[in-house]
């Protein structure tokens, strides 16, 4: 069974300072890993998405997730925060070669400070 | 532009009462999802549905309907068993039939009770 979870349900950081928010993941086969953003009142948008190759994936609005299977992780970074990217974030799980459901994190709202 | 299209934004329903949920894609996807997004509880999948006349319970289905008539649309029924039935319900879409498909996202409505 597959599963998610993210550290912190809600993260604060400075304008211009390092994004950090952590996803870890279990899961009993090789994993495909998706990280989505929801600004307020909208439905999810896709942020990037690990399949297989690089281990560092890059995605929209300079974010950037690095996949280790060694430590079941795939946390997102961002180096220099904007206010704009106030919103909650999810990561969400689905095993590699299966036909089966997408399983989301609890969310992480990321706060902006000026 | 293509994408999905969830009506009303917001929706009000009486003790009782039956109400519709309305999700249109004009993506062409052949996979359609609705889920429940509670605050601090991330998604959490009602019903699913692969292809047209077709479709599977989620975690959640209790209290709920669906149909799948068209390739385009996949409404939501919250039905008077569904005792707690605020929350705000997504409906997305993905291209083929795998989990790994990323999922588009409609900008959700909001379902209060009177």
């Amino acid at each position: 069974a597959q599963s998610v979870t993210q550290l912190g349900s809600h993260v604060s950081v400075s304008e211009g300072a390092l994004v950090l928010l952590r996803c870890n993941y279990s899961s009993s086969v090789p994993p495909y890993l998706f990280w989505y953003v929801q600004y307020p009142n909208q439905g999810l948008q896709l942020l990037l998405k690990y399949t297989t190759g690089a281990t560092l994936v890059k995605g929209i609005n300079g974010f950037e997730a690095e996949f280790k299977k060694s430590e079941t992780s795939f946390h997102l970074t961002k180096p220099s925060a904007h206010m704009s990217d106030a919103a909650e974030y999810f990561c969400a799980v689905t095993p590699m070669n299966r036909d089966d459901k997408i399983i989301f994190g609890k969310g992480t709202r990321l706060h902006i400070l000026p | 532009d293509g994408g999905i299209t969830q009506s009303p934004k917001y929706l009000f329903r009486k003790e009782g009462q039956n109400v519709t949920l309305s999700c249109e894609q004009n993506l062409n996807h052949d996979a359609m999802y609705w889920y429940r997004q509670d605050p601090g509880q991330g998604l959490r999948l009602i019903y699913y549905s692969q292809i047209v006349n077709d479709f599977q319970k989620g975690d959640i289905a209790e209290g709920y309907s669906v149909s799948r008539e068209k390739k385009e649309s996949f409404p939501l029924t919250v039905t008077s068993a569904q005792k707690n039935p605020t929350a705000f319900y997504l409906c997305a879409s993905s291209s083929g039939q795998g989990a790994y498909q990323p999922q588009h996202f409609g900008d959700g409505t909001r379902l209060s009770i009177l």
